[in-house]
């Protein structure tokens, strides 16, 4: 009965391969998030998504694509991978987290562990 | 810019003993904060809050200190037990992102 699920948990790759990370939340929430940990181990934004809407989309190369079929699912496409794409990828959600002034509790997957090689 | 830093990226405690998780932040925009815990191969999973027009929030083991003219915050967790082995984020929210820190890997000894 996991709350925010992703899948897979590691992914291993070739440079220059696509690949995508599922995401699905089961909390009825309204807002959904992408965060990169990357080596150094700093936790930062890369897109959020409200009610299937994209809300904040950070400086990311547009080789990576966020869809959002329904508000329990955001996806992350990544195309054409490089090396330095090499991190562990974390969905989590919110109920009102993208509102100005409104508190930002997450509820983040296990993440998924991305290598290229 | 890293604008919320945790500088100690670890620390030992020994069971019983207080834990304090220092976090500074830079910018002044930032109204709410959080903490995080994190074990191995999970996600961060949601400690403590406070609102920065609070100082003080308690929630059992867990208080988290916030001083706005230092732009520092703290979190005691009193007292510390084997089971809270594991990294802490902290986070700032200026209400559109949370910014998180780099975290700090607390280790707590029999």
């Amino acid at each position: 009965d996991t709350a925010v699920s992703q899948t897979p948990k590691y992914l291993v790759t070739q440079m220059g391969n696509d690949k995508s990370i599922k995401c699905e939340q089961n909390l009825g929430h309204d807002t959904m998030y992408w965060y990169k940990q990357d080596s150094k181990k700093f936790l930062k934004i890369m897109f959020s998504y409200n009610n299937k809407e994209l809300i904040i989309n950070e400086t990311v190369p547009n080789r990576f694509s966020p869809k959002s079929p329904d508000k329990a699912h955001l996806n992350l496409h990544i195309n054409s991978l490089e090396l330095g794409d090499s991190a562990v990828y974390f969905c989590a959600s919110s109920q009102d987290g993208w509102r100005p002034g409104t508190p930002e509790k997450l509820f983040f997957g296990s993440g998924t562990q991305l290598s290229v090689l | 810019d890293q604008q919320v830093k945790q500088n100690s990226p670890s620390l030992s405690v020994q069971e019983g003993r207080i834990s304090i998780l220092n976090c500074d932040y830079t910018n002044s925009m930032f109204d709410y904060f959080l903490w995080y815990k994190k074990y191995p191969a999970e996600g961060p999973t949601f400690l403590i809050s406070i609102s920065s027009i609070k100082d003080k929030n308690e929630d059992g083991r867990f208080t988290v200190f916030l001083n706005k003219s230092a732009k520092h915050l703290s979190l005691h967790i009193v007292p510390s037990q084997p089971g809270d082995s594991a990294v802490y984020f902290c986070a700032a929210s200026d209400g559109y992102a949370l910014n998180f820190g780099k975290g700090t890997s607390l280790l707590v000894t029999p």
